[in-house]
């Protein structure tokens, strides 16, 4: 059973980079695209963007210039990236495994709450 | 971008049947990408209860069926338990290359 666990700081300054990384455990990192999809408060799940061991991506337009996802094999992670960071971006972030091609998501981190405030 | 729309709530007595609609346009489920369906409890990953519009992961009760005719789709619990008080997503891919998730349906169970 796999299992995926949010890391990373939970405050960040405006305009500043949000980083974080999620772990995978249980399972091989190559089968997969690995997803990160965000909630902010009060509103409805907001898929971020993907990336796949080959380094292929796939971002939602309206992130995709802050964006970066990339995957590492050696540590079983992947990580998000997000540039220039605003109040909008303040928002409870998961992990999740991406079906290639399927287009859902079948296993998904706890998530971490990243708040964005000076 | 494109939306996924769901009613905010519905609600039901124990062992009732409620149904949750996500309408969507010819750019999404219109289009004929596939539908999906996700528990979220609050405080705890969202989980997988129906991919391919119609099917079951393993450990999802069969009181949990979707469905999907032209650019809309819903999501049918019967029987309905209290443990099944959640927000329930659809999500669907967009022609726009983008994931897309419906607004969410709070489920009440009175």
């Amino acid at each position: 059973q796999v299992q995926l666990q949010e890391s990373g700081p939970g405050l960040e300054k405006p305009s500043e980079t949000l980083s974080l990384t999620c772990t995978v455990s249980g399972g091989s990192i190559t089968s997969y695209f690995w997803s990160w999809i965000r909630q902010v408060p009060g509103k409805g799940l907001e898929w971020i963007g993907y990336s796949y061991y080959t380094g292929t991506t796939n971002y939602n337009p309206s992130l995709k210039s802050r964006v970066t996802i990339s995957v590492d094999t050696s540590k079983n992670q992947f990580s998000l990236k997000v540039n220039s960071v605003t109040a909008a971006d303040t928002a409870l972030y998961y992990c999740a495994r991406d079906l290639p091609w399927a287009h859902y998501f079948d296993s998904w981190g706890q998530g971490t709450r990243v708040t964005v405030s000076s | 971008q494109s939306v996924l729309t769901q009613p905010p709530s519905v609600s039901g007595a124990p062992g009732q049947r409620v149904s949750i609609s996500c309408s969507g346009s010819y750019s999404n489920i219109g289009a004929g990408y596939d539908v999906h369906w996700y528990q979220h409890v609050p405080g705890t990953a969202p989980r997988l209860l129906i991919f391919g519009d119609n099917k079951r992961p393993s450990g999802v009760p069969d009181r949990f069926s979707g469905s999907k005719s032209g650019a809309s789709a819903s999501l049918a619990i019967t029987g309905l338990q209290a443990e099944d008080e959640a927000v329930y997503y659809c999500q669907s891919y967009d022609s726009s290359l983008s994931k897309l998730f419906g607004t969410g349906t709070e489920v009440t169970v009175l």
